[in-house]
């Protein structure tokens, strides 16, 4: 059974990056025509999406977050990981890893970990 | 970007009952549109995909309809474990966007 689960630091300061990493176990993340991708909600509110990759290592970033976002893969590892530099207290959020097809619907998603903005 | 709007924000019903919830989309999305359910602490879980497509393990209790820029989600006779937050996610246009949620609670 595929799990996916996020990890990393929970408090991060204001102007520093936000750094996390997926750990996928049950499946390969090099699965051909899965991606996998991040996702985020501020503690109450909706959902956002903040991007994707493929195992090849092509990328898809919201357009909203898109100079401040970085998705990389390790294969090797079965992890893909985010950075988000230039933080501020509107990122403090639960990040969710997720997988999904070229159709974008998230089949599988990590159970989340809360990252808070703070100094 | 496509706007997702979800209506109601709450929605009491009794168990046993029937409950639609609606999501319009701010442009069409012809049937790219998924529904998730997410209960309190955890993840979102995949319900319905291509607007009507019941995902694996999803009880037929829940039922997608719709096309275009209006969906509904019915949920024909609620279970306690049903109340939760809905969200609905167009795919068609790129970013994906999601409503901002339906709080179905017990009456």
């Amino acid at each position: 059974q595929l799990q996916l689960q996020e990890s990393g630091p929970g408090l991060v300061k204001p102007s520093e990056t936000l750094s996390l990493t997926c750990t996928v176990s049950g499946g390969s993340i090099s699965s051909s025509g899965y991606y996998w991708g991040w996702i985020r909600q501020p503690p109450g509110k909706g959902l956002e999406w903040i991007g994707s990759i493929y195992y090849s290592g092509t990328t898809y970033y919201n357009p909203s977050l898109k100079s401040r976002v970085t998705i990389f893969v390790d294969t090797s590892k079965n992890q893909f990981s985010l950075k988000l530099s230039s933080v501020t207290a509107a990122d403090t959020a639960v990040y969710y890893c997720a997988r999904h097809r070229d159709d974008f619907y998230f089949d599988n998603w990590g159970q989340g970990t809360l990252v808070t903005v703070s100094s | 970007e496509i706007v997702m709007t979800q209506s109601p924000a709450t929605l009491s019903v009794s168990p046993g009952e029937r409950a639609t919830l609606s999501c319009r989309a701010s442009q069409s999305v012809y049937g790219n549109l998924a529904w998730y359910q997410q209960k309190p602490g955890q993840a979102p879980r995949l319900l319905i995909y291509g607007a009507s497509t019941r995902a694996t393990g999803i009880p037929a209790r829940f039922s997608g309809s719709g096309s275009g820029t209006e969906f509904t989600l019915t949920i024909s006779s609620l279970q306690s474990e049903d109340f939760a937050v809905y969200y609905c996610q167009q795919y068609n246009k790129w970013p994906p966007t999601f409503g901002q949620g339906t709080n179905l609670e017990i009456k």
